[in-house]
């Protein structure tokens, strides 16, 4: 079946420092998802992408989509403390139908 | 806007007795709502996705009759856990769509399950 893999597993960086979580899926996808869920709480929805080779930004965030539609990467610059959580990748593979799969998340600390 | 709240929060119960979970759209319908479970320290596993008023369909190697999920309108879905057992003590996450953006999930608070 259809997986998604995420890495790094986890990523300390002191603050200031950059941070990138790479994700990459077996199959092509229609579109994935980014979520960020802090410590103790739920995932919460960062952003989705659809085209080939797209690329959006958040303020300090930057988001790429392959242009195979099978790769993704979030990037960071200059973390905060208020970084600090797991970010989680999440492809739809079966035609937009809302059907998630997660990777297995990238869980960041960041140093003051 | 796009509130999703789940009840229990946490809850503890005996070995083989059932449990229910529900999950609401507070402000907004909800076309779909999905069940996910997720360990500590790990990602979400979906479970099965639910459309109200129908079956929901279930993942691969989840069981059908032991998570019971029940959609009878578009803002509630419940999850029951049927003869819960230790290994099924997990975090039980629901998520609903249709409250903006099609394709954005809005996630629940999550429910802890611990089964002794």
């Amino acid at each position: 079946g259809q997986q998604v893999m995420q890495i790094p597993q986890y990523q300390h960086v002191q603050e200031g420092e950059d941070f990138t979580t790479y994700c990459n899926s077996s199959t092509t996808l229609s579109n994935i998802q980014w979520y960020k869920q802090r410590p103790g709480g739920h995932p919460v929805f960062l952003i989705q992408l659809v085209k080939s080779g797209e690329v959006k930004k958040q303020k300090r965030l930057t988001f790429q989509f392959g242009e195979a539609k099978k790769n993704s990467s979030l990037h960071i610059t200059a973390t905060q403390t208020t970084d600090v959580g797991t970010y989680f990748c999440a492809g739809d593979g079966s035609g937009n139908t809302g059907k998630l799969i997660f990777g297995q998340g990238t869980t960041l600390q960041v140093k003051p | 806007g796009a509130v999703v709240s789940q009840h229990p929060s946490w809850v503890i119960c005996k070995s083989g007795t059932s449990v229910k979970i529900e999950c609401r759209s507070l402000d907004f319908q909800a076309t779909t709502m999905f069940w996910y479970r997720q360990f500590p320290k790990q990602s979400l596993m979906l479970m099965a996705t639910s459309n109200e008023g129908s079956k929901a369909t279930y993942e691969q190697g989840v069981e059908k009759d032991k998570f019971l999920i029940n959609h009878a309108s578009l803002t509630l879905s419940t999850l029951t856990v049927t003869s819960a057992h230790p290994e099924d003590s997990s975090f039980y996450i629901c998520s609903a769509a249709g409250g903006g953006r099609a394709y954005e999930q809005y996630f629940g608070p999550g429910t802890r399950l611990t089964v002794t």
